[in-house]
């Protein structure tokens, strides 16, 4: 089975902090994305990435940014973290299969907390 | 972004009866695919069925099965015999903007009681 692991389960942070979300995947897949998801707002995209290296915006990249060094791992970076930012972050992957389906394999989440 | 409309509110439904969730969405594009994802409680995001652009039959994976009405821009999830562990949030996503990146609704929340 495919995996993607988020690192931290639960964080608790301040405003002002710097916050790493990281995120990794065991299959080789090419892509991968960061969501957040909060009560009446379903999932919203936040960045993905194609390939190492490579980030795309997604719908709400502001106060976020990412890094993509290495094929397996993506991370989440909130430069100067908000109250706003509070939210459960899921983090996925997928990768293009013969039928077209871009199937996302999804991590457990992240629930942040900024105080 | 694109916008997905899941509008019905929390629903109760039998065990063993089928349930309908209903998918709405606004798109120019000709070609894509749609997703559904079930959430239980526990959080993780579990795929359920994916519907590509050409696929003549609607798709059925075990107990769920896709109504695709592309000209009707909309895409139900019909469960059937439906089982506690069915109780969750279900999400629709369609693979919009041609770019193979899924936008997600705000999700039905279902609750399944014996």
């Amino acid at each position: 089975d495919v995996k993607v692991t988020q690192s931290s389960r639960y964080l608790v942070k301040r405003t002002g902090e710097k916050v790493f979300l990281e995120c990794v995947q065991d299959m080789d897949h090419e892509n991968m994305f960061w969501y957040r998801q909060d009560p009446g707002l379903g999932l919203r995209l936040i960045y993905f990435s194609y390939d190492v290296k490579m980030k795309e915006k997604g719908d709400i990249p502001e106060g976020y940014s990412v890094s993509r060094e290495k094929k397996e791992r993506f991370s989440l970076i909130l430069e100067s973290a908000s109250t706003n930012q509070t939210s459960m972050y899921l983090c996925a992957s997928s990768f293009w299969s013969g039928t077209g389906a871009n199937v996302l394999t999804f991590g457990a989440g992240s629930r942040l907390t900024v105080l | 972004a694109q916008k997905i409309t899941q509008t019905q509110p929390g629903m109760f439904v039998q065990e063993k009866e089928a349930v309908t969730l209903d998918c709405t969405y606004d798109t120019s594009d000709q070609s894509y695919g749609l997703f559904w994802y079930k959430q239980p409680s526990s959080g993780e995001m579990i795929f359920l069925i994916y519907q590509g652009s050409y696929d003549e039959q609607n798709a059925t994976e075990g107990r769920y099965s896709l109504n695709f009405q592309k000209a009707r821009k909309s895409a139900n999830l019909v469960i059937s015999a439906s089982q506690l562990g069915d109780s969750a949030m279900y999400f629709c996503a369609p693979c919009l903007d041609g770019n193979n990146r899924l936008a997600f609704g705000k999700g039905n929340q279902v609750v399944v009681i014996p």
